[in-house]
């Protein structure tokens, strides 16, 4: 059973141009989490996502960051117009359901940097 | 809105030498969950904590969960190189989803052999 698959493993942007992490959950996990983690820092929650709907999106900066997860294929987290403050390293995580009792399986992250 | 501290935020210690890193919550959690990170590497869970004055061990590893479930330990016996890497707690918000972990900042454990 193949953990949870994101990619790219590393992504280089300049400023002004678009991002799009994939992230494709666990097999048979339909909640999907994305976490943003500065270096040295912990990680912030982001999005919270089951197929085709946003369920929490607190985390979610206003402006130029959306989310999607729809009912084929990965979840995606878009980011437009990249400024140099959104490099870090991006986590999504599954979990069969979205009951607080169960444990989060993280990806392997995407490093974005933005020259 | 909720926060949690999680102390010391970097630890140096021998290989041998016990280690504790501790978590607080500005609020009452229903749950907590430890997760270790080793360097370039991703979150891994560790244990969840759910009753008031809960412990747990895992080997070397114990976990315990305050009596008024707002913070936190974890206390490693005897580390070794292979404990490094950076342990976060994470709280479940009341408030929030019910999927919505507050991660600490965590402490970054190094190991000296």
């Amino acid at each position: 059973n193949a953990g949870v698959m994101q990619n790219p493993r590393h992504l280089v942007r300049r400023r002004g141009q678009e991002a799009r992490l994939r992230c494709s959950p666990m097999k048979g996990h339909s909640h999907v989490y994305w976490y943003r983690q500065l270096p040295e820092e912990g990680l912030k929650f982001m999005v919270y996502l089951q197929k085709e709907n946003i369920i929490d999106e607190s985390g979610m900066p206003k402006e130029r960051f959306s989310a999607e997860f729809p009912k084929e294929g990965p979840s995606i987290l878009r980011i437009q117009q990249v400024v140099r403050g959104d490099s870090a390293a991006y986590f999504c995580a599954s979990s069969p359901n979205g009951l607080a009792i169960n444990e989060q399986f993280f990806g392997p992250g995407t490093r974005l940097t933005v020259l | 809105g909720q926060q949690v501290m999680q102390i010391p935020q970097y630890q140096h210690v021998q290989e041998g030498e016990d280690f504790t890193t501790y978590c607080n919550s500005s609020t009452t959690l229903s749950n907590i969950q430890w997760y270790k990170q080793r360097p370039g590497g991703h979150p891994v869970f560790l244990i969840q904590l759910v009753k008031s004055g809960e412990v747990k061990k895992q080997k070397r590893l114990t976990f315990q969960f305050g009596e008024a479930k707002k913070n936190s330990s974890l206390h490693i016996t005897a580390t070794q190189t292979t404990d490094v890497g950076t342990y976060f707690c994470a709280g479940i918000n009341y408030g929030g989803s019910q999927g919505n972990l507050i991660f600490g900042k965590g402490t970054k454990l190094s190991v000296k052999p």
